[in-house]
């Protein structure tokens, strides 16, 4: 069974720049939350993909935006980037829209916008 | 908003207990609680939930108040592994979309010393 993975770990952009993140999720997984980390804040709910739509968002503006592929894996697009955006972004992984007990996290992108 | 509340950090000593309070005084009776941690840079870990019987797994238990108003989480033998920011979370099970999501708040921070 393998874990959630993303990539890239890094990134740095210019503010107004557009970004992709990517995000496996966890074998027999088929939801896909996204979260965004600011420093020394707990997690912040983006979205959450599941069957490949979107199935929920938090309290972002639509330039944050999404995508999610047959096999489950997901994709966060961020447009025009800002200084704010600077922060770890989060993907989890689970099953049935989110309704199952754990979500299992991958270990982030760290997003740097200068 | 966070519908926990969390003291800022605390410290133990390796190889003792480590007991981290959580209050949660306006759960309902369909959410449960769950604990999450995040060692620095990494994403956030599942360590356990319940919802009113006290649970044990290989990482922990956790002990909910009969009000279900409070609850703890134990490490019985606390590693310098076990430094981590450790989230106190309350959610329903079985939502799904944007209110299966996890609500964090800052959680705590515990440092094992030697």
């Amino acid at each position: 069974e393998t874990g959630v993975t993303q990539s890239p770990t890094h990134l740095i952009k210019t503010r107004g720049q557009q970004v992709t993140l990517r995000c496996s999720s966890q074998s027999g997984h088929n939801t896909v939350s996204w979260y965004q980390q600011a420093l020394g804040q707990g997690p912040q709910f983006i979205f959450q993909y599941y069957r490949e739509e979107e199935n929920g968002r938090g309290n972002f503006p639509p330039r944050f935006s999404g995508l999610q592929f047959p096999n489950y894996s997901s994709e966060l697009n961020v447009n025009a980037l800002e200084l704010d955006d600077s922060a770890l972004y989060l993907c989890a992984s689970s099953w049935g829209g989110g309704g199952s007990y754990e979500q299992y996290f991958g270990p982030g992108t760290r997003l740097t916008v200068t | 908003d966070a519908k926990t509340t969390q003291p800022t950090s605390m410290d133990c000593a390796e190889g003792r207990a480590a007991n981290l309070p959580c209050n949660h005084s306006t759960i309902s009776g369909n959410e449960y609680v769950y604990w999450y941690r995040q060692i620095h840079s990494q994403g956030p870990q599942y360590i356990i939930h319940g919802l009113k019987n006290n649970e044990t797994n290989e990482m922990a238990s956790l002990i909910i108040t009969e009000d279900r108003k409070s609850s703890t989480l134990i490490l019985p033998h606390a590693t310098l592994r076990d430094t981590a920011v450790y989230y106190c979370i309350v959610r329903a099970r079985g939502t799904t979309g944007a209110n299966s999501k996890l609500t964090f708040g800052k959680g705590i921070t515990l440092s094992v010393r030697p």
